[in-house]
């Protein structure tokens, strides 16, 4: 199985203060077809996963643009410019190049 | 798009849950999309089953073959999840999920259920 390491596990932001997050794969995520096969998900408190950005940096709809993402190969982060309150919860990247798909264990995003 | 989890709540050890996906607001047959399960035990974080393609394939998580079936019923826009022999470490959230194939440019799960627990206790 492919490995989704994220870092940091935790982290605890001032509203308006920039945060980044970053996962590291076990085995590059770039399909022979040219496609990189990675996105990035955020769970808020009692709530299903949201899809956050696809194809490693495409922002999904209604995805706010403080949130931004890049990487390729086995590196990818996702930024957050200016966290809001409303940012809150655990983030999760996840891999879809090879089976079983798989996730980092998630980033918990607090506000100081 | 909307998804919604039904079924068993609460299931003794060794007996088999059922979990039923219903889509609404599209067709199944649309998009060519795959549909998956996805589960997360109390406090940890999430893990993929399996899904079922729009051909009817399915591809199911190593450590979980054997005791799963995923199924499909396009008639009722439905898709489900069967698991046997469950044990408490089968406790979890399920949640159902489009994706992350589709006949187009796809590789994520676009659109989730709110989730259903299931517990496993006698």
């Amino acid at each position: 199985d492919i490995v989704m390491t994220q870092t940091p596990l935790s982290l605890s932001v001032t509203p308006g203060q920039a945060a980044s997050i970053s996962c590291q794969s076990s085995q590059s995520l770039l399909h022979t077809d040219g496609k990189t096969y990675f996105s990035w998900y955020l769970q808020k408190a009692g709530q299903s996963p949201q899809l956050l950005f696809d194809d490693v940096s495409r922002r999904f709809s209604g995805v706010p643009d403080r949130f931004s993402a890049s990487g390729s190969g086995t590196d990818f982060t996702l930024k957050i410019s200016r966290v809001e309150t409303e940012d809150v919860g655990v983030y999760y990247c996840m891999q879809a190049v090879q089976f079983p798909l798989t996730f980092g264990q998630g980033t918990r995003l607090e506000i100081k | 798009l909307q998804l919604r989890e039904s079924g068993s709540g609460l299931v003794k050890p060794s007996q088999a849950l059922s979990l039923t996906c219903t889509v609404s607001g599209d067709s199944m047959n649309s998009g060519g999309y795959s549909w998956s399960w996805i589960r997360q035990s109390p406090g940890k974080g999430l893990e993929w089953i399996g899904y079922i393609y729009h051909s009817g394939s399915t591809y199911y998580r190593p450590s979980l073959r054997g005791r799963v079936t995923i199924s499909v019923d396009r008639s009722k826009n439905q898709f489900s999840l069967i698991l046997h022999s469950l044990t408490a470490a089968d406790t979890a959230v399920y949640f159902c999920a489009r994706g992350p194939y589709c006949a187009g440019d796809c590789d994520a799960l676009d659109v989730w259920g709110q989730g259903t627990l299931v517990t496993v206790s006698s």
